[in-house]
């Protein structure tokens, strides 16, 4: 069973601070995503990956920046975070085309 | 891009009844088409997908349909039971999902005993 580990379940941070938000699988998966999920909008996609040291925006990349060193690890980073970042994070990862998705178990930042 | 609008909002049947769930995209070059359902406090989990060259496609007590002329899917599901109360998402991809997937906004789905 693949499994999509995110680090942590809840973080609190401070306005301004630089944050770090890490996800691994253990299925050997070319894609991982990220997005973000809010009460009325469903989830929207921030960044993804489908390489090794590739990243392409997703529909809301503004205030956010993504690395992918490792095939098996995608990090999502906050460069100064805000009040408005305040949400729940998923991580996602398929392989392939036409497959499909297996997300993380979330991690619901607040920024306080 | 792709822009993936699901009705309703909120969905209450009584259990053993059916359910509809309807989807539309705006990208006629979209392919793939998945559903998920989510728990309260879990994380979304596939349930059924569908691509372009499917009309319709059935697992147990779900199903999923196709329209690509009108360019709209949607979910069914038959004899609801409790554990089926969830919020579900449909979904929508050009590239097979590898270059992410656009998600509608969701639906509750409430099974009244």
């Amino acid at each position: 069973d693949v499994k999509v580990t995110q680090s942590s379940r809840y973080l609190v941070k401070r306005t301004g601070e630089k944050v770090f938000l890490e996800c691994v699988q253990d299925m050997d998966h070319e894609n991982m995503f990220w997005y973000r999920q809010d009460p009325g909008l469903g989830l929207r996609l921030i960044y993804f990956s489908y390489d090794v040291k590739m990243k392409e925006k997703g529909d809301i990349p503004e205030g956010y920046s993504v690395s992918r060193e490792k095939k098996e690890r995608f990090s999502l980073i906050l460069e100064s975070a805000s009040t408005n970042q305040t949400s729940m994070y998923l991580c996602a990862s398929s392989f392939g085309r036409g497959s499909g998705y297996t997300f993380g178990s979330g991690t619901r930042l607040t920024v306080v | 891009g792709e822009n993936v609008e699901q009705h309703p909002s909120t969905l209450s049947v009584q259990e053993g009844d059916s359910a509809v769930i309807k989807c539309t995209y705006s990208d006629s070059a979209s392919n793939y088409f998945p559903w998920y359902k989510q728990e309260l406090g879990k994380r979304p989990q596939l349930i059924i997908d569908i691509r372009s060259n499917v009309g319709e496609k059935k697992d147990q007590r779900i199903a999923v349909t196709l329209n690509k002329t009108a360019k709209h899917f949607s979910l069914h599901i038959t004899e609801t039971q409790p554990e089926d109360s969830a919020v579900y998402f449909c979904a929508a991809s050009s590239g097979g999902g590898a270059d992410g997937l656009t998600f509608g906004k969701g639906t509750h789905l409430i099974i009244q005993p």
